[in-house]
């Protein structure tokens, strides 16, 4: 089966900092992989997705994130951390060998501090 | 506006009751799923549909169970045989390709009192 590993659960950045939230897939033939945003009690948001093409994806609010083959990663990173960010994000990943199926990632508290 | 409604945000329910939770979309998406989430798990998946009157198991479907009898809706039930219900659920759909994202809805929270 498909395994999304998020290392990480909890990263705390100070205001204006680089935010780096990692990603990584098991599988052998590289799946469709999508970063989502939650805020609490709230569903998930799409904030990027990557199928096919530029490796450099970008996505909403100053988001951005990059599909390594050879890694097997798809980190997700953004320049400079605002208040707002304040979150939790999932990677996913979606496969032919899965059905059609999301599988998802445990999650990463991102925790900004002024 | 297009989207998924989940419907109560929050329900409390007895210990050995049965209780539904609603998901309705007007999305014309194929492809319906419910998921449990609690604290440090991530997602997981519980049932998912791709078609009307299709529906397969997912990871923990044990003491829940669906229905697709409309592409706009995949009702939830939990059941008594759930030993530990009480979570946050979602409920998303999707276009049905592997290339699409999923759509959320905004959740709802049940609890056993």
């Amino acid at each position: 089966a498909q395994s999304v590993t998020q290392l990480g659960s909890h990263v705390s950045v100070s205001e204006g900092a680089l935010v780096l939230l990692r990603c990584n897939y098991s599988s052998s033939v590289p799946p469709y992989l999508f970063w989502y945003v939650q805020y609490p009690n709230q569903g998930l948001q799409l904030l990027l997705k990557y199928t096919t093409g530029a490796t450099l994806v970008k996505g909403i609010n100053g988001f951005e994130a990059e599909f390594k083959k050879s890694e097997t990663s798809f980190h997700l990173t953004k320049p400079s951390a605002h208040m707002s960010d304040a979150a939790e994000y999932f990677c996913a990943v979606s496969e032919v060998a899965t059905g059609n199926q999301f599988y998802f990632g445990t999650g990463t508290s991102l925790t900004v501090i002024p | 506006d297009g989207g998924i409604t989940q419907s109560p945000k929050y329900l409390f329910r007895k210990e050995g009751q049965n209780v539904t939770l609603s998901c309705e979309q007007n999305l014309n998406h194929d492809a319906m799923y419910w998921y449990r989430q609690d604290p440090g798990q991530g997602l997981r998946l519980i049932y998912y549909s791709q078609i009307v009157n299709d529906f397969q198991k997912g990871d923990i479907a044990e003491g829940y169970s669906v229905s697709r009898e409309k592409k706009e809706s995949f009702p939830l039930t939990v059941t008594s045989a759930q030993k530990n219900p009480t979570a946050f659920y979602l409920c998303a759909s999707r276009r049905g390709r592997l290339n699409t994202e999923a759509f959320f809805g905004q959740g709802t929270r049940l609890t056993v009192v």
